[in-house]
């Protein structure tokens, strides 16, 4: 099955610790993107990937890190600078820049 | 500055009924409209992509317009269904840049039997 993967589906972390969320597509997209909901408010764009090695922060980047080492994985480590972490985490990719995008499942995270 | 803006926040019909969420935005340039269906704690799912040229598109019961003059959208769902109860969010993209897509905050639809 085509589609855009990510894990886990929960997660539970402590204040002061670094996380990293998995996404992985076999879509063959050049483009990748995380986002944050969080209740009652729009998607916010964290990072985004238009191409392996290369990222750019998007409108919410402070605390988070990412990598594209693979063109199919972009995993998003949530690092104890983030203040408020707790959220619901998007991951999508899309073909290139602007076209159609396809989001996983979701990863919701919770700080205790 | 570019923002999406979706009205109602929240919808409650009974099912088989009709209902049109609203969507306006101030992106600009402007490039296309989508608008997706997230069921609660699932990944958005893709309904309309409508480019500037393009006022009225269909998916089976979900018919999305465009009044590129007056940056305004619409998606009309016919004859509801239980499983159409979700957020549908609009969401705008102005030029041809990743950073550059401005989600609505939703519409929460919910059909009651």
């Amino acid at each position: 099955d085509g589609g855009i993967t990510q894990s886990p589906k929960y997660l539970f972390r402590k204040e002061g610790q670094n996380v990293t969320l998995s996404c992985e597509q076999n879509l063959n997209h050049d483009a990748m993107y995380w986002y944050r909901q969080d209740p009652g408010q729009g998607l916010r764009l964290i990072y985004y990937s238009q191409i392996v090695n290369d990222f750019q922060k998007g409108d919410i980047a402070e605390g988070y890190s990412v990598s594209r080492e693979k063109k199919e994985s972009f995993p998003l480590t949530v690092t104890s600078a983030q203040k408020n972490p707790t959220a619901f985490y998007l991951c999508a990719s899309s073909q290139a820049a602007n076209t159609e995008a396809f989001f996983g499942q979701g990863t919701r995270l919770t700080v205790v | 500055k570019n923002q999406v803006e979706q009205s109602p926040q929240s919808l409650i019909i009974l099912e088989g009924k009709n209902c049109t969420l609203q969507c306006n935005y101030t992106v600009s340039p402007f490039s296309n409209l989508r608008w997706y269906k997230q069921d609660t704690g699932r990944g958005p799912v893709s309904l309309t992509i409508m480019t500037f040229s393009e006022n009225t598109k269909s998916n089976g019961r979900y018919t999305a317009t465009l009044d590129a003059d007056t940056k305004q959208s619409s998606l009309h769902i016919t004859a509801s269904q239980l499983s159409d109860s979700a957020s549908y969010i609009c969401v705008v993209s102005a030029e041809s840049s990743a950073s550059k897509i401005i989600f609505g905050s939703g519409t929460r639809l919910s059909i009651r039997p």
